[in-house]
């Protein structure tokens, strides 16, 4: 199984910082990456998919970069509703599986 | 608009059975591969199951396989999950998602529409 670690599991920023997030894949996983959002009760939310591409209706302050082994997630500009867990995902192979998530809190 | 929406869940017994349907709107169902994933309370997502738009394929996490089964209808737009022998750890938040697509390759199991989710609570 293809084991991804996210890192770091919590980040305190400010209103405009901005943020990047780690996700290591345990082996080669091209660029089959997913990134999710979830806020506190509600389903995730996709916000890139294949390593870099934006979903539909994401906000452009939300990117994704990386191959192989290591991603990362960035939000140029933190806003007050990007609170939430953030995820990662690879679709290389099943089992799929998931990053352990890195809450994104406002300091 | 693509609507997903889970049901079927509830209290059960360790041991007892539940199946979890999604009902599905919005876009040609057999087109596109589906999963269900599930969050136990206060946990990260766990990938649980996935089938393409044929049926022809299924795939299993591990910590299920032998207990649950994953089927749909495409008459009715209809995914399923038969979970049998239930465990305590099997408590959990349960959603259906749409998968992205496909290509030259294949399904891309991206997830790209989610239900709502469906509560499973194992307990005596």
């Amino acid at each position: 199984d293809i084991q991804m670690t996210q890192s770091p599991s919590s980040v305190s920023a400010s209103v405009g910082d901005r943020v990047t997030i780690m996700c290591r894949a345990s082996q080669g996983i091209g660029t089959w990456l997913a990134w999710y959002q979830q806020k506190p009760g509600k389903a995730p939310n996709l916000l890139i998919y294949a390593a870099s591409s934006l979903q539909r209706g994401v906000p452009s302050r939300f990117s994704g970069r990386g191959s192989g082994t290591d991603f990362t997630l960035t939000i140029t500009s933190l806003q007050p509703e990007d609170v939430a867990i953030y995820f990662c995902q690879q679709a290389k192979s099943f089992p799929l599986t998931f990053g352990g998530g890195t809450k994104v809190e406002l300091k | 608009e693509v609507q997903l929406v889970e049901s079927g869940g509830g209290l059960v017994q360790p041991g007892g059975s539940l199946r979890l349907s999604c009902a599905t709107s919005g876009f040609t169902f057999s087109s596109y591969a589906m999963t269900w994933v599930r969050q136990a309370p206060g946990k990260g997502l766990e990938w649980i199951s996935a089938i393409s738009g044929g049926s022809s394929a299924t795939y299993l996490a591990d910590s299920v396989k032998g207990r649950f089964t994953i089927s749909r209808d495409n008459s009715k737009n209809t995914l399923y999950l038969q979970i049998n022998t239930l465990r305590a750890e099997d408590t959990a938040v349960y959603y259906c998602a749409k998968t992205y697509g496909s290509g030259r390759g294949g399904y891309y199991y991206y997830m790209d529409v989610w239900g709502k989710g469906t509560t499973v609570t194992v307990s005596s």
